[in-house]
């Protein structure tokens, strides 16, 4: 059974850009989830999906990030105009029913210059 | 609001040494607690978690952890240490059982070093 997917692994771009990331779940698990780490700092909780709906985007820090859930499978992270401030590692992660055990992908850095 | 502490971001230990990863929690309600692994390259992996069950919770390639209430913490250990431990470590806290929110909120790692 493939793990949690993301793409790119890597992303550079300037101050200014847009970037979109990409998650693909495990497949059938209908929670899926955003965190991200800042500079070393904690991993810190963006938002949760459950199947195309937005449960919970208490951490979305601004609106300059954008996330969707088409179709209920794979979810985009959309950061425009990206600021210096949003470099770090993206991770997703979904898990299946109430209780479920959240796997994580292996994350996207982000790196603004 | 709940928050996880981890005491020492670099932890070095000789290869056969006791390992021991320190957690804090705090929580208004019951916590579920959890620790994870990161090896490098790769996402987060459970190592194991506590749901109110027993106290003492044995994990994964020999990990275990106990959930001492009274001290508010949640300590990573391994009798003796391999090569093949060296990785990040995080202590991560929910409270969402209890409140229907599943975010987990993460202590800020510590990094294990494992000396041959």
């Amino acid at each position: 059974e493939a793990g949690v997917t993301q793409f790119p692994s890597h992303s550079v771009i300037e101050k200014g850009q847009t970037v979109t990331l990409r998650c693909d779940p495990i497949s059938g698990h209908d929670n899926l989830y955003w965190y991200r780490r800042v500079m070393g700092k904690e991993i810190k909780f963006l938002l949760h999906f459950v199947k195309e709906s937005k449960q919970d985007e208490s951490g979305m820090p601004n609106n300059r990030f954008l996330a969707e859930r088409t179709g209920g499978t794979y979810s985009t992270l959309k950061v425009q105009p990206a600021e210096l401030e949003d470099s770090g590692v993206y991770f997703c992660a979904s898990s299946q029913g109430e209780g479920g055990e959240q796997y994580f992908g292996p994350g996207t850095r982000l790196t603004v210059t | 609001a709940q928050s996880v502490t981890q005491l020492g971001s670099h932890v070095s230990v000789s290869e056969g040494a006791l390992v021991l990863l320190r957690c804090n929690y705090s929580s208004s309600v019951p916590p579920y607690l959890f620790w994870y692994v990161q090896y490098p390259n790769q996402g987060l992996q459970l190592l194991l978690k506590y749901t109110s069950a027993a106290t003492l919770v044995k994990g994964i390639n020999g990990f275990e952890a106990e959930f001492k209430k009274s001290e508010t913490s949640f300590h990573l250990t391994k009798p003796s240490a391999h090569m093949s431990d060296a990785a990040e470590y995080f202590c991560a806290v929910s409270d969402g059982w209890h409140t229907g929110r599943r975010a987990l909120t993460f202590g800020s790692g510590t990094r294990l070093q494992v000396q041959p």
